[in-house]
């Protein structure tokens, strides 16, 4: 069965305190991974795909990378307006799965 | 501006009643997904479509329905035999089925109580 594992739970970070999310992943034949951030009470926004190992995408202060077991979502000085929840979704032959999400918190 | 529009935002439903969730996209996408999210759970899909007129249940399809009659419109019907349907319920859409790599786009939710 596809599994999707993502920690930690939740992160407090400071502002411009750097860190990453994990999402480890167990499928077969993955055609690829996405994140998408999610606010409270709203719909989840699309971020980034990932398709092979050693992939990695860029978009203002975060950076996905992707391997042959997991993936990292790397903020980089974060800010307040950051603070959201993250999911990765990993896309196989037969459907899409979700993890449960990283609840990320930037503090002043 | 292009996107999915989900109706109404807020849907309090009797015990015994069944509710209809509007999703409509003008992305010219040929997939839309529903899913039902909880928390502390993933998102966990209901049903999807790929073409129009025709659909698939997911993983959790048993109390719901849906209809795809036109490309861009995606109901989704919650009976009265789903017996837990408080939750968030997000519509998506993508251009081709995301088993082919294609990343999918949401709607802003419909928040569905049973009072």
């Amino acid at each position: 069965e596809d599994q999707v594992t993502q920690s930690p739970e939740a992160l407090r970070l400071q502002e411009g305190e750097s860190s990453s999310l994990n999402c480890s992943y167990t499928v077969s034949g993955l055609r690829g991974l996405f994140w998408y951030r999610q606010d409270p009470g709203k719909g989840p926004e699309f971020l980034f795909t990932l398709y092979s190992a050693g992939e990695e995408k860029e978009k203002e202060r975060l950076k996905a990378t992707l391997t042959k077991k997991e993936s990292f979502l790397h903020i980089t000085a974060p800010k307040p307006e950051d603070s959201a929840t993250y999911l990765c979704a990993v896309d196989t032959a037969s459907k899409l799965t979700f993890g449960t999400g990283t609840r990320l918190q930037v503090t002043l | 501006d292009g996107g999915i529009t989900q109706s109404p935002k807020y849907l309090f439903r009797k015990e015994g009643q069944n509710v209809t969730l509007s999703c409509e996209q003008n992305l010219n996408h040929d997939a839309m997904y529903w899913y039902r999210q909880d928390p502390g759970q993933g998102l966990r899909l209901i049903y999807y479509s790929q073409i129009v007129n025709d659909f698939q249940k997911g993983d959790i399809a048993e109390g719901y329905s849906v209809s795809r009659e036109k490309k861009e419109s995606f109901p989704l019907t919650v009976t009265s035999a789903q017996k837990n349907p408080t939750a968030f319920y997000l519509c998506a859409s993508s251009v081709r089925p995301m088993a082919e790599g294609y990343e999918a786009f949401f709607g802003q939710g419909t928040r569905l109580t049973v009072v």
